[in-house]
């Protein structure tokens, strides 16, 4: 099955900072990499997902990267707010979604 | 309204007294999947079916079954539960290559 490794684990910035998280995955046949945001005490939601025909794509202050030949993708995040703050998975894989171990990002006011 | 949804919320039991959590989803998903989060180790898949009576093993399947008996419907099961599935689980839907729906999530404590 896919295997994905994430890094940072644990992330601070402070507010207007961009944050980077990074993540790679094992199995090449993988076509869709979404990023969740998961606020304390409540379930992931997606927050920003790509597909293995595009390089990047954009949602306001929150844009992804892939490198399929590499085998990685990133979350870039611009002008951190308080409210950026949680943990952040990644994930890859066809049918048998596989998640990153987490990073918890702290925007600093 | 789509939604997957999971009971109980909470539950405290003791060890060896068998358990069901049960999952259900409306948006009528193929693939579902059930994941346990603890500190530091963010969610891993311990089941997951790719369709009515079609399941496989995750990362951390021992002791934890399920079944697909019905499209909507993905029952986690701990048969004797210990300490060390304590823990917070998720239940999940989705079709291929589209995004992961999740539950409201079962925080598990075993006594």
């Amino acid at each position: 099955g896919e295997n994905v490794e994430q890094h940072p684990s644990t992330l601070s910035v402070q507010e207007g900072d961009s944050a980077v998280i990074k993540c790679t995955y094992s199995d090449s046949a993988s076509n869709y990499f979404p990023w969740y945001k998961q606020e304390l005490g409540k379930r992931p939601q997606l927050i920003i997902d790509i597909r293995s025909n595009v390089g990047e794509k954009k949602d306001q202050r929150i844009a992804v990267t892939l490198n399929k030949t590499a085998k990685h993708f990133s979350l870039h995040i611009t002008e951190t707010q308080p409210e950026d703050s949680a943990v952040y998975f990644c994930a890859a894989g066809e049918y048998d979604m596989r998640f990153g171990a987490g990073t918890r990002l702290t925007v600093k006011p | 309204e789509a939604q997957v949804t999971q009971n109980p919320r909470y539950l405290i039991t003791v060890t060896g007294k068998k358990l069901t959590v049960t999952c259900s989803q409306n948006m009528n998903h193929e693939y579902m999947s059930w994941y346990r989060q603890d500190p530091g180790l963010g969610l891993r898949q311990i089941y997951y079916s790719m369709n009515v009576e079609v399941t496989d093993k995750g990362d951390v399947p021992e002791g934890y079954k399920v079944s697909r008996k019905e499209k909507r419907n993905f029952p986690l099961i701990l048969e004797s539960p210990s300490p060390n599935q304590t823990s917070l689980y998720f239940c999940a839907s989705r079709t291929q290559n589209t995004e992961a729906f999740f539950g409201q999530g079962t925080r598990l404590t075993v006594v």
